[in-house]
């Protein structure tokens, strides 16, 4: 039982290029969440999918796209990345009312 | 969403309880009390949740105050391991509730 999967680990990016974080679960859980976490700082909702086929903002959504693929999948998108969107994003998952979320390992993003 | 109010930093012996507060004070009736604790970088790793009754588990005790409006988190044996930050969030329990997370308490277990 993997639990949440995210790939990449690491990623370098150029400012404006492009690039998806992808996330799978396997415990069937319905919702689904994306975090950002600076240095020094607790970690910020972007976008969070309570159930399959639907997405919502969170604090910090600018500068950020996702697509619930299915139940299990759960993107993150950065169209233009910029130095600002140097993080690490974790991505986690809950299932039924009043049951704990589960995280991922993380990705760490530089953008240079 | 209710927000927490928790201390930036505690220490504690290593073999003592661990003892970490939190304030909610604008907790509402269906949001529940959770914590969860970041070791290094990693992934947060849930600890316990409850709403209105002390709740115990391996790893740790919540008590909830009667007023709901504060709760503290209890370490019975703290190790060196327990070293991490701790965040008390309050959530929904409705299916898809948010975890807002906080600044968080930086435990550090000393020998």
């Amino acid at each position: 039982n993997a639990g949440v999967t995210q790939t990449p680990k690491f990623q370098v990016l150029k400012t404006g290029q492009s690039m998806t974080l992808q996330c799978a679960q396997d415990m069937n859980h319905n919702s689904m969440y994306w975090y950002r976490q600076d240095p020094g700082m607790g970690l910020r909702l972007i976008y969070y999918s309570a159930s399959e086929g639907t997405t919502d903002k969170g604090e910090v959504p600018n500068g950020y796209n996702v697509s619930r693929l299915n139940k299990r999948e759960f993107s993150l998108r950065l169209e233009s990345a910029a130095p600002s969107q140097t993080s690490v994003y974790f991505c986690a998952s809950s299932g039924h009312q009043n049951t704990e979320a589960f995280f991922g390992q993380g990705t760490r993003l530089t953008v240079v | 969403d209710a927000k927490t109010t928790q201390p930036p930093s505690m220490d504690c012996a290593e073999g003592r309880a661990a003892n970490l507060p939190c304030n909610h004070s604008t907790i509402s009736g269906n949001e529940y009390v959770y914590w969860y604790r970041q070791i290094h970088s990693q992934g947060p790793q849930y600890i316990i949740h409850g709403l209105k009754n002390n709740e115990t588990n391996e790893m740790a005790s919540l008590i909830i105050t009667e007023d709901r409006k504060s709760s503290t988190l209890i370490l019975p044996h703290a190790t060196l391991r327990d070293t991490a930050v701790y965040y008390c969030i309050v959530r929904t329990g409705k299916e898809g509730g948010k975890l807002i997370f906080g600044q968080g308490t930086e435990l550090s277990v000393k020998p």
